[in-house]
């Protein structure tokens, strides 16, 4: 099977702008989450998505926002681009049996954003 | 929310010595706690997971254990090799979401 994909996989932007990064899970997989890791914080929960419904949020600002479409493919989107939000952009999959989520969660290869 | 702790922040050790990278939660409510092993420029992997109904797994040189009353779980790796110098995340989970302490470096030196 292949393995989760992100697109684009490197992006500048200037601040004020928006962006939208994209993410393909497993075949199967029904379960979404996104992540955003930089030096200083480590890796930061961001929003979870299983059959099309956000089922969690992390404690970012209304800037960030997600969806899942009925392909379990996500998209996560950045409005109003500030500098500090610069950092690697990771996503995961899990197979979401039974809507659980205590599964193996594989990540993808990420998407670098640089805003500046 | 949760939150995870995790130390130390780097480690460097000798090959063929011992490692240990520590790490407590807050969320009595977390049951399931994932180890993720990151190598310069690639995507996390798994290595090994621990439920919270387990008080031990090992998986070759890897062991994880957890201590629930305590809100702690360690991850262990002997005979360690210069391949498992990376950055190391513990993570619990609670309420569809992984949260991850901020990683240890470890660096194995021949």
């Amino acid at each position: 099977k292949a393995g989760v994909t992100q697109t684009p996989r490197y992006l500048i932007k200037t601040r004020g702008q928006q962006v939208t990064l994209s993410c393909s899970p497993i075949s199967g997989h029904r379960s979404v989450s996104w992540y955003q890791q930089t030096p200083g914080q480590g890796l930061q929960f961001l929003f979870e998505y299983f059959s099309e419904t956000q089922r969690n949020k992390g404690n970012f600002p209304g800037r960030f926002s997600g969806r899942q479409f009925s392909n379990s493919r996500s998209e996560m989107n950045v409005s109003t681009l500030e500098l500090g939000d610069s950092a690697l952009y990771l996503c995961a999959s899990s197979l979401g049996l039974s809507g659980a989520y205590e599964e193996t969660q594989y990540f993808g290869p990420g998407t670098r954003l640089l805003v500046l | 929310g949760e939150n995870v702790e995790q130390h130390p922040s780097t480690l460097s050790v000798q090959e063929g010595d011992s490692a240990v990278i520590k790490c407590t939660y807050s969320d009595s409510a977390s049951n399931y706690f994932p180890w993720y092993k990151q190598e310069l420029g690639k995507r996390p992997q798994l290595i090994i997971d621990i439920r919270s109904n387990v008080g031990e797994k090992k998986d070759q040189r890897i062991a994880v254990t957890l201590n629930k009353t305590a809100k702690h779980f360690s991850l262990h790796i002997t005979e360690t090799q210069p391949e498992d110098s990376a950055v190391y995340f513990c993570a619990a989970c609670s309420g569809y979401a992984l949260n991850f302490g901020k990683g240890t470096s470890l660096l194995v030196t021949p």
